[in-house]
């Protein structure tokens, strides 16, 4: 029962470098999304896709793009990285509207930090 | 836009106290409305949620009763305990196919012993 898997865990980056962050989900669902964890801010959405085959932007995407690989699959990608991306990365998965009304499936979390 | 706001934060308080948690919302229609939780290193895990006006969503007793009156949420527990620490976020989310959430700045508990 992994759930979401999110790899990295951990990772330090150098000002604009490019990294990729893999999500994969195994429980099925169609939508899946791209948060990133601020203090004080909360989570913000940075990019979903609904379902497979179609992807869309959310409250912050710039700086980033995104991949769905397939269905299980969720890819998240900084082309040149910047210290103002430094943050905590989230990856959810869920069903939609209605039957996702039984909530998101987090991932661990990636820890990022650009220097 | 959609919008939750949540009380500041932190708050720290003794075993078996009360807890409240402020949250209310700004949204257009009839959101559904999630409690989530975090503990230290750890993803969000989903612990409470209503989708209409009235319902009273609970778990592990937290209870929060969604408040379209009021737009309104807050999250409840009578007896609180040190493995309630942890950081604690409203969310909200539209009916419109993707089930995207909209969270507030979260709140962080702690429990003393």
């Amino acid at each position: 029962n992994a759930g979401v898997t999110q790899t990295p865990k951990f990772q330090v980056l150098k000002t604009g470098q490019s990294m990729t962050l893999q999500c994969a989900q195994d429980m099925n669902h169609n939508s899946m999304y791209w948060y990133r964890q601020d203090p004080g801010m909360g989570l913000r959405l940075i990019y979903y896709s609904a379902s497979e085959g179609t992807t869309d932007k959310g409250e912050v995407p710039n700086g980033y793009n995104v991949s769905r690989l397939n269905k299980r699959e969720f890819s998240l990608r900084l082309e040149s990285a910047a210290p103002s991306q430094t943050s905590v990365y989230f990856c959810a998965s869920s069903e939609a509207y209605p039957t996702g009304n039984y909530g998101y499936t987090f991932g661990s979390g990636t820890r990022l930090t650009v220097v | 836009g959609n919008s939750v706001t949540q009380m500041e934060g932190p708050v720290t308080l003794s075993e078996e106290a009360f807890l409240t948690i402020n949250c209310t919302y700004t949204a257009t229609g009839y959101p559904s409305l999630f409690w989530y939780v975090q503990y230290p290193g750890e993803g969000l895990q989903l612990l409470l949620k209503a989708t209409k006006a009235d319902d009273k969503g609970s778990n592990k007793g937290f209870e929060a009763t969604y408040r379209k009156e009021t737009t309104s949420f807050h999250l409840e527990k009578g007896s609180v305990q040190v493995s309630d620490s942890a950081v604690y976020f409203c969310a909200l989310s539209d009916h419109q196919g993707a089930q995207k959430l909209v969270f507030g700045q979260g709140t962080r508990l702690t429990i003393n012993p």
